[in-house]
């Protein structure tokens, strides 16, 4: 079974500052997704990466995949406070991370 | 419409009792799939269609648990005998084309109490 890891698990950060989200996950894979999941609401798609190298941006996020190296990264930059929620990476549709719930404080 | 919508959004259920829930698709939306979601966890696969064809099932817990899609619109997800474990928020996810590389446009989901 493809098991998908994310860390941190919890991060809490200032506005203003940079992170990464980190995803591994276990098996060959081309097809890896992130999430954005806000308390009690459901998931809306962040990003879709199809291919090795992969880079797409939307605002103060960037994700990338490296398919060699079975990662993917979630990068933040210049947080606000709107971007507090869960972020999750899945693979092939259907293999969830964990999750990463983000804080940004004021 | 507008979005995906999921009916009812709350279910309560006494143990061993039936349940159907309803998943209504963006309009025109090939692909649509069933996902478990337990408290603090992340979303758990269960099954997928494209029109109505139940491509892959393989998520489903155990035979108490029936999806199916006959026109290839509208999906109900039916869990026989409910159990305490069956308890979580049941999302639903559609998407444009049948190619597993499309985005995905969740519902708000049933959260499912089983008592």
């Amino acid at each position: 079974e493809l098991k998908v890891e994310q860390n941190p698990l919890f991060l809490s950060m200032q506005e203003g500052k940079n992170y990464t989200i980190y995803c591994n996950y276990s098996t060959t894979s081309d097809r890896l997704y992130w999430y954005r999941q806000d308390p009690g609401k459901s998931l809306e798609s962040l990003f879709v990466l199809l291919s090795n190298g992969a880079v797409k941006q939307e605002g103060r996020l960037m994700a990338s995949l490296d398919t060699k190296a079975r990662l993917s990264t979630l990068h933040i930059t210049a947080a606000v406070h709107d971007l507090s929620a869960t972020y999750f990476c899945a693979v092939e549709s259907f293999y969830f991370g964990t999750g990463t719930s983000l804080t940004v404080i004021p | 419409g507008a979005g995906v919508s999921q009916s009812p959004r709350y279910k309560v259920a006494k143990r061993g009792q039936d349940v159907a829930l309803r998943c209504d698709p963006i309009s025109g939306h090939v692909s649509l799939f069933w996902y478990q979601q337990a408290l603090g966890q992340g979303p758990e696969f269960l099954t997928y269609f494209q029109n109505e064809a139940q491509l892959d099932k393989s998520g489903l817990p155990s035979d108490r648990f029936f999806a199916e899609r006959p026109e290839g619109s509208v999906s109900t997800l039916k869990i026989q005998r409910t159990q305490q474990e069956d308890s979580a928020v049941y999302l639903c996810a559609s998407s444009f084309q049948g190619f597993l590389t499309d985005t995905q446009y969740f519902g708000p989901g049933t959260r499912l109490t089983v008592l």
